[in-house]
């Protein structure tokens, strides 16, 4: 079973800063966080992942707590092409990845 | 930017025939994983593969399912036999050692079984 809750689904306006949640209270200390997203039927994306510290790259930024036990994805200017379902997915480096119903984020113009 | 490609696309098979879905991940991975996506259902982890053998596998990976890396290129699955409950989308992946990366997935073959 996936070890993190988000929820089912958000709304994003256009243009705006998107802030998907996601808790993972049992993570282990040896376990990433990583984000994917899916858009329509198409494979998995790649986004971000951090183990404790605060990432960004061109896509995303990824803010972990200090306890580690929740995270947020950023969007900083959601586009309509940002429409897609969120997986956030704690686990090991190279094992496989667990996913849950994750968060469906509709970005509206 | 380096890709997994898989082919065919989208594939339609009789039931009770053999299929193998093809994938090539990216060149410089050595982690090799098959996900599959039943229509509005979550993604769920078949097998991973390293160093040419089962790294592992979950329960859905049984007896008629089968993987192989038969050159230095492409990875397959292999379904001996399907059924209609094998319809769905089969996505490939590719991870570095430690993936730290992320995992890289391709597009999927959608098959359909009738």
């Amino acid at each position: 079973d996936a070890k993190t809750t988000q929820p089912p689904s958000m709304d994003c306006a256009e243009g705006r800063a998107a802030n998907l949640p996601c808790n993972h209270s049992t993570i282990s200390g040896n376990e990433y966080v990583y984000w994917y997203r899916q858009i329509h039927s198409q494979g998995p994306q790649y986004i971000i992942h951090g183990l404790k510290n605060n990432e960004t790259n061109e896509m995303a930024s990824l803010i972990i707590t200090e306890d580690r036990k929740s995270s947020t994805l950023i969007l900083p200017h959601a586009t309509l092409r940002d429409t897609a379902v969120y997986y956030c997915i704690v686990n090991n480096a190279g094992n496989m990845l667990t996913f849950g119903g994750g968060t469906r984020l509709m970005v509206k113009p | 930017e380096p890709e997994v490609t898989q082919t065919p696309s989208h594939q339609v098979t009789q039931m009770g025939q053999e299929v193998i879905l093809r994938c090539v991940p990216i060149s410089n991975h050595l982690y090799f994983y098959w996900y599959r996506q039943i229509l509005g259902q979550k993604v769920e982890f078949l097998v991973s593969f390293y160093n040419n053998e089962i790294s592992e596998k979950s329960e859905i990976f049984d007896d008629q399912f089968s993987v192989e890396r038969p050159d230095g290129s492409n990875f397959t699955l292999k379904i001996r036999s399907t059924k209609l409950e094998d319809s769905a989308m089969y996505f490939c992946a590719s991870s570095t050692p430690t993936g730290t990366l992320g995992y890289t997935f391709g597009s999927g073959t959608r098959l359909t079984v009738v």
